[in-house]
């Protein structure tokens, strides 16, 4: 398995509602990231996880909030947002926190706050 | 901290050979990458550097050059596939190079 998986692929929700996005990885790999990407923008790093731990927030707003519950499992909740954080949401994982390689992207999720 | 730089929008003709730049300005550097995007969808790795020289992967070629702070990549026998975006990240030595900034992007159309 050579996959990132997301889901869902597509997100509507209102202001006031909770929703989380799941992200899933099978091929060992220990650091996970969340990325938000608006059109034509390049992705911005949200979060990084390693080994389980979280080790990177780029001063994003509580009204995000990631868990990793296991090595294979991102999760990222969602309460609150607003229209502005419509965007598409990408995970990604890469080997470990020291490997000089590249990341494995997930297809994203795209999400629209109304 | 980083700043990278690329070309917003390149044109190229089908069949033909284009040459997206990067340069980059970084307090530490642990490689460098080259993603493929097309629209809506996730980016794809295309190519890595981490040493100075030309990697050479069938149609793609990526170059880096640490002291000038630059890089390249080469796309050959253009294909009307390859119309997409082509981001150019730097890893950097913090944070056990989990910092991984992606530049703004060049958006290239591939014309008949």
């Amino acid at each position: 398995d050579t996959e990132v998986t997301q889901t869902p692929k597509h997100l509507v929700m209102g202001m006031t509602n909770k929703k989380s996005l799941k992200c899933e990885q099978h091929m060992g790999h220990r650091a996970m990231y969340w990325y938000k990407q608006k059109a034509k923008k390049p992705p911005e790093l949200m979060f990084v996880y390693s080994y389980e731990k979280l080790s990177i927030n780029e001063s994003v707003p509580s009204r995000f909030s990631p868990e990793c519950p296991n090595s294979s499992l991102l999760n990222l909740h969602l309460h609150a947002l607003q229209p502005e954080d419509s965007a598409l949401y990408l995970c990604a994982s890469s080997q470990d926190n020291v490997y000089l390689g590249g990341y494995t992207f997930g297809s994203g999720t795209r999400l629209t706050v109304v | 901290g980083q700043n990278i730089d690329q070309p917003t929008e390149m044109t190229a003709t089908e069949g033909a050979i284009v040459q997206i730049n990067c340069t980059y300005q970084t307090s530490g550097f642990n490689g460098l990458f080259w993603y493929q995007q097309h629209a809506g969808e996730a980016p794809t790795f295309l190519s890595y550097n981490v040493l100075d020289g030309l990697e050479e992967k069938g149609r793609f070629s990526s170059f880096l050059s640490r002291s000038k702070g630059y890089s390249y990549l080469l796309l050959k026998e253009l294909q009307m596939k390859d119309s997409a975006s082509y981001l150019c990240a730097v890893r950097d030595a913090d944070n056990y190079g989990q910092n991984f900034v992606f530049g703004p992007g060049t958006r290239l159309s591939v014309l008949p």
